[in-house]
């Protein structure tokens, strides 16, 4: 089973603060992980991506975000925040060697940067 | 704009009536992909399809869910004789073929069933 925990709901810092948004995963075999970040009123908007290689990848916005397979986490970071940042992030898992294609999403951390 | 588009963007109907919506994906992407999103939750996966076949639907909530892909291109997700649990976001999402492409996603409906 596949399955990706966010376990804070929220996470408040300042502006020009480091972020860091957490997630840990389930999967059998080798994961595919994305992040996405959802707006009021909008769709979810792809910002990054490990499939394989090095473990920081760098994604949209300045975010990065670092693979560990031993702790089976993918936090989300940003070396300092802005308040357009403001919105709700969601961590996805695929399982890279199963044939179904659909993403299994945690339950979203709400991201507040205070001016 | 050339991003993933769905019809409508809200609709609120009675209990009992049926609901068609639909989603155009991004031209050149043949996998599209249906969610649903409920409140303090996130995206939940129902069925995709790969050009005109859809590859997987067991995770549909029921048989009153049901979802086409006619010509491979737009993709409709029906809901017959609405009830109130079905009040959601409805997301759609189109990618390349692979597993590794990531998916891009429109703006979703909210039905609103009352």
């Amino acid at each position: 089973a596949q399955s990706v925990a966010q376990p804070e709901d929220q996470v408040n810092v300042a502006e020009g603060n480091p972020l860091t948004v957490k997630c840990t995963y389930s999967v059998s075999g080798n994961p595919y992980l994305f992040w996405y970040v959802q707006y009021p009123n909008r769709g979810l908007q792809f910002l990054l991506k490990y499939i394989t290689g090095d473990n920081l990848v760098k994604g949209s916005y300045g975010f990065e975000a670092e693979f560990n397979k031993s702790q089976t986490s993918f936090h989300l970071k940003k070396p300092s925040a802005l308040v357009s940042d403001s919105a709700l992030y969601f961590c996805a898992v695929r399982a890279a060697q199963t044939g179904a294609n659909n993403l299994f999403f945690g339950t979203g951390t709400r991201l507040t940067v205070i001016p | 704009d050339t991003g993933v588009s769905q019809d409508p963007r809200h609709k609120i109907t009675k209990r009992g009536q049926n609901v068609t919506f639909r989603c155009d994906p991004i031209s050149e992407h043949n996998r599209l992909y249906w969610y649903r999103q409920t409140l303090g939750q996130g995206p939940e996966f129902l069925t995709y399809f790969q050009n005109e076949a859809q590859l997987e639907k067991s995770r549909l909530l029921s048989d009153r869910f049901s979802a086409e892909r006619p010509k491979g291109s737009f993709s409709t997700l029906e809901i017959q004789r609405t009830e109130q649990g079905d009040s959601a976001m409805y997301l759609c999402a189109s990618s390349l073929t692979g597993a590794s492409y990531e998916q891009y996603f429109g703006p979703g409906t909210r039905l609103t069933v009352t």
